[in-house]
């Protein structure tokens, strides 16, 4: 089955400074990706998704994030953060079955 | 529209009682399944059901987790004589696809204390 690492527990950077959260991943064939956030007190919204094609993915609230199959990674970036980004980030990795795994999640704190 | 809804939101129980958590899917979405998150871990898969299909219940942890699913609209999840390692965050999703490679649309969360 297919697993997910992300290598960070918690990460803080400040306001308006570039972001990067790490995601590496195991799966024998091509994987569909995913990043999700939950913020505070919400629940879980998908950022981004990767299932084929361009490598570097757009997402919602101007993250995105790169395929490197070489590096079995799936980063998420984000040029320069906002206050309101502060939230838990998890990586997830999908196959052609029903078997969806989540990373143990990203905690980025926001300084001011 | 709606998004998945959970409830309830909050559920206190003690040791050795059985609870009841309840999701209500987006309307036409096939796919459900249940994660649980314990404080400051990731999501664990429970279970997932697939239209009419036999459901994946490969994620329970022990036999006093079961879950249902009435067609393709709500889903129950039911832990039998909770203990307190069951506290944790247990969260729905639904899908429009089936497998593993489309969306998940997630609730907020039924957060369970076990005394």
């Amino acid at each position: 089955a297919q697993s997910v690492t992300q290598p960070d527990i918690h990460i803080t950077v400040s306001e308006g400074a570039s972001l990067e959260l790490r995601c590496n991943y195991s799966y024998g064939a091509t994987p569909y990706l995913f990043w999700y956030v939950q913020s505070p007190g919400q629940g879980l919204q998908l950022l981004l998704k990767y299932f084929s094609g361009d490598t570097l993915v757009q997402g919602i609230k101007g993250f995105e994030a790169e395929f490197k199959r070489s590096q079995s990674s799936f980063n998420l970036r984000k040029p320069s953060v906002h206050w309101s980004d502060a939230a838990e980030y998890f990586c997830a990795v999908g196959a052609n079955n029903n078997d969806m795994r989540f990373g143990a999640g990203t905690r980025l704190t926001v300084k001011p | 529209g709606a998004g998945v809804s959970q409830s309830p939101s909050n559920k206190v129980t003690e040791k050795g009682k059985d609870v009841e958590l309840r999701c209500d899917p987006i309307s036409g979405h096939t796919a459900l399944y249940w994660y649980r998150q314990r404080l400051g871990q990731g999501l664990e898969f429970l279970i997932y059901f697939q239209g009419n299909s036999a459901p994946d219940k490969s994620g329970l942890p022990s036999d006093r987790f079961s879950a249902e699913r009435t067609g393709e609209s709500v889903s129950t999840l039911t832990i039998q004589r909770t203990q307190q390692e069951d506290s944790a965050v247990y969260l729905c999703a639904s899908s429009l696809a089936a497998g593993g490679t489309d969306t998940q649309y997630f609730g907020p969360g039924t957060r369970l204390t076990v005394l």
